[in-house]
């Protein structure tokens, strides 16, 4: 199975801040690399589907890069319905995996 | 508009069974693969099964291998997963996804609002 892991696990950071969080394949995955944003008692959301590909209604301050095995989530300016946990999924091969989640808070 | 309503959750005692339920509308069903997500008390999401448009290829999550099965009735729209032997450990909410396109390699694109499974042993 391929291991996705996050870092960090968690941040605090201000309205405004730039916030980038990291996600690394334990095997390269080219850009089979999605970003979910999940908020208490919420679905999750896709955000970001082949690695740097917004999904529709997304916001711009949203983007992902990376291939292989190393990626990640950037949020330009983060905005106050921003703060949620965020998971890395990789669609390279079954089974599908999540990265262990990163807590964004607020400082 | 998309949506997905899962239903079928409850609390059930530990080797008991549970059969979830997805009904789908919005989309044209038969024509996207779909998957179980699950996500257990603090923990984090982990991906439980998925299946094909037509149904021929199913997959599992190592930890739910030989007792859970996904199936599908793409002429009333729902996805199903039967849940037997169920342990303490596979409490959690369930949701069913719907994949971004057909192929082979997708992304879930949207999600039902999950049903809460608690296996009391």
């Amino acid at each position: 199975d391929i291991q996705m892991t996050q870092s960090p696990s968690s941040v605090s950071a201000s309205v405004g801040d730039r916030v980038t969080i990291t996600c690394r394949a334990s095997q390269g995955i080219r850009s089979w690399l999605a970003w979910y944003q999940q908020k208490p008692g919420k679905a999750p959301k896709l955000l970001i589907y082949a690695a740097s590909s917004l999904q529709s209604g997304v916001p711009s301050r949203f983007s992902g890069s990376g291939s292989g095995t190393d990626f990640t989530l950037t949020i330009s300016s983060l905005q106050p319905e921003d703060f949620a946990t965020y998971y890395c999924q990789q669609a390279n091969s079954f089974p599908r995996t999540f990265g262990q989640g990163t807590k964004v808070e607020i400082k | 508009e998309v949506q997905l309503v899962e239903s079928g959750g409850g609390l059930v005692q530990s080797g008991g069974s549970l059969r979830l339920s997805c009904a789908a509308s919005g989309f044209t069903f038969g024509n996207y693969g779909m998957n179980w997500v699950r996500r257990a008390p603090g923990k984090g999401l982990e991906w439980v099964s998925g299946i094909t448009t037509a149904g021929l290829n199913r997959d599992y999550a190592d930890s739910v291998q030989g007792r859970f099965t996904i199936s599908r009735d793409n002429s009333n729209n729902t996805l199903y997963l039967q849940m037997n032997s169920l342990r303490a450990e596979d409490t959690a909410i369930y949701y069913c996804a719907k994949a971004n396109d057909a192929s082979g390699k997708n992304f879930f694109d949207y999600w039902g609002q999950g049903t809460l499974v608690t296996v009391s042993s």
